[in-house]
């Protein structure tokens, strides 16, 4: 069965800091990825996917991720934070070969970002 | 504007008692699904739906029960089997039926305290 898997529970940066969040997944077949966000009472939100084609995909908000498929990984950047980055961010796979479409998500990281 | 809703957005229930939850989307997706979202435990899929009148259990359906009678509508009924039903519960639809690939659209959640 798949499963994803996000190792940083809790990340806490200065704002201007690079950031990097691990994800990674367990299925050997094709994957679409996705990363999502949920800022503090509000609804998740779609940051960016990865369907096919260039493995270095741009999101919203300055945000970027790399798929390795070698390394079942899909990771999330930023290049310089700000404060309200502050949320929680989930990863998020489709494995498009099994029978029936649903997304699984990982455990979430929470990023705290202090002025 | 097109969205889901879920009503209501806080629900306090008693030990003991069944208890249903709304979704309502209408935005002309096929496919719904419930997720259950616990602290450091990310989001879990309880049950997904790909078209009326049929919907498939997730990882953790014991203790909840779910109807399809109408595309936009996909209520979940918390019973009173549900060994630990205090969470935020989160519905989602997706545009088709055979693959998310364009990722989910979330309800705001509702959360349910057992007292």
């Amino acid at each position: 069965a798949q499963s994803v898997s996000q190792h940083n529970h809790h990340v806490i940066l200065s704002e201007a800091a690079s950031l990097e969040l691990g994800c990674n997944y367990s299925y050997g077949g094709t994957v679409n990825l996705f990363w999502y966000v949920q800022y503090p009472g509000q609804h998740l939100q779609l940051l960016l996917k990865y369907f096919s084609g260039d493995p270095l995909v741009k999101g919203i908000k300055g945000f970027e991720a790399e798929f390795i498929k070698s390394k079942f990984s899909f990771n999330l950047r930023k290049p310089s934070v700000q404060w309200s980055d502050t949320a929680e961010y989930f990863c998020a796979v489709n494995a498009l070969d099994s029978s029936a479409s649903k997304i699984i998500f990982g455990s979430g990281t929470r990023l705290s970002i202090r002025p | 504007d097109g969205g889901i809703t879920q009503s209501p957005k806080y629900l306090f229930r008693k030990e003991g008692q069944n208890v249903t939850l709304s979704c309502e989307q209408n935005l002309n997706h096929d496919a719904m699904y419930w997720y259950r979202q616990d602290p450091g435990q990310g989001l879990r899929l309880i049950y997904y739906s790909q078209i009326v009148n049929d919907f498939q259990k997730g990882d953790i359906a014991e203790g909840y029960s779910v109807s399809r009678e109408k595309k936009e509508s996909f209520p979940l009924t918390v019973t009173s089997a549900q060994k630990n039903p205090t969470a935020f519960y989160l519905c989602a639809s997706s545009i088709d039926s055979l693959t998310a690939n364009y990722g989910y659209t979330f309800g705001s959640g509702t959360r349910l305290t057992v007292v």
